[in-house]
């Protein structure tokens, strides 16, 4: 069974700070690291796909690397905004192409 | 919006129930998968299914199954419904190992 864990479960941040957290996945057998963002009410949307060892991806003030040895990935967010405040979802794919889902960061941008 | 549609968006039903729900993938996206998220659970994998054939399967009940149909859309089967079977369902498509696309999700209540 692959676990893939994230911490921390939740996180409030003040806004324009920056953060940052984990995830954990077992590192045999890896094809691929997702990152979606999942706001309340909405559906997953996906931020990034990474499959290379020290991959590293950025869209906007939010950029992810990848550490397939080790088995982790960061996903940073620099000078939160409000509009960043979501449940942030990883996702490991091994073997047939099943995605494993994380249970997620709650980020809360307090003004 | 991500170009998947799910029907229906919310679903009543009452136990020892079957119903079906269904999704239309992204134009081009051969692989459609479907989730799970009950209360408190992050996003359980059920199913995937890749141009109409069954590709990977998680921890789909034997009262559960799928299909995929050669215009590429979905069916959920859910049976002999629970209580516990109430839940968020999801649908995504994508390519192999790619981005996945989520749709808006059905929402399912058994009473």
């Amino acid at each position: 069974i692959l676990n893939v864990e994230q911490s921390p479960q939740s996180l409030h941040v003040q806004e324009g700070d920056s953060t940052n957290f984990t995830c954990s996945f077992p590192s045999s057998n890896f094809y691929a690291l997702h990152w979606y963002r999942w706001e309340t009410a909405k559906s997953p949307e996906a931020l990034f796909v990474m499959t290379l060892n020290g991959d590293e991806k950025k869209k906007g003030r939010i950029s992810a690397t990848l550490n397939t040895k080790e088995g982790y990935s960061y996903l940073y967010i620099k000078g939160s905004q409000p509009e960043d405040s979501a449940t942030y979802l990883c996702a490991s794919i091994q073997g047939a192409q099943k995605l494993v889902f994380g249970q997620g960061t709650r980020l809360t941008i307090n003004p | 919006d991500s170009g998947v549609t799910q029907t229906p968006k919310h679903l009543i039903t009452a136990t020892g129930q079957r119903v079906t729900l269904r999704c239309s993938p992204r134009s081009g996206d051969l692989s459609v998968y479907w989730y799970q998220q009950s209360l408190d659970q992050g996003l359980q994998f059920l199913i995937q299914y890749y141009n109409g054939e069954e590709r990977a399967k998680g921890n789909i009940l034997e009262r559960f199954s799928a299909q995929q149909f050669p215009d590429l859309h979905s069916e959920l089967n859910l049976s002999s419904l629970e209580l516990g079977d109430s839940a968020l369902y999801f649908c995504a498509s994508g390519q192999g190992t790619d981005t996945q696309y989520f749709g808006p999700g059905t929402r399912l209540t058994v009473l």
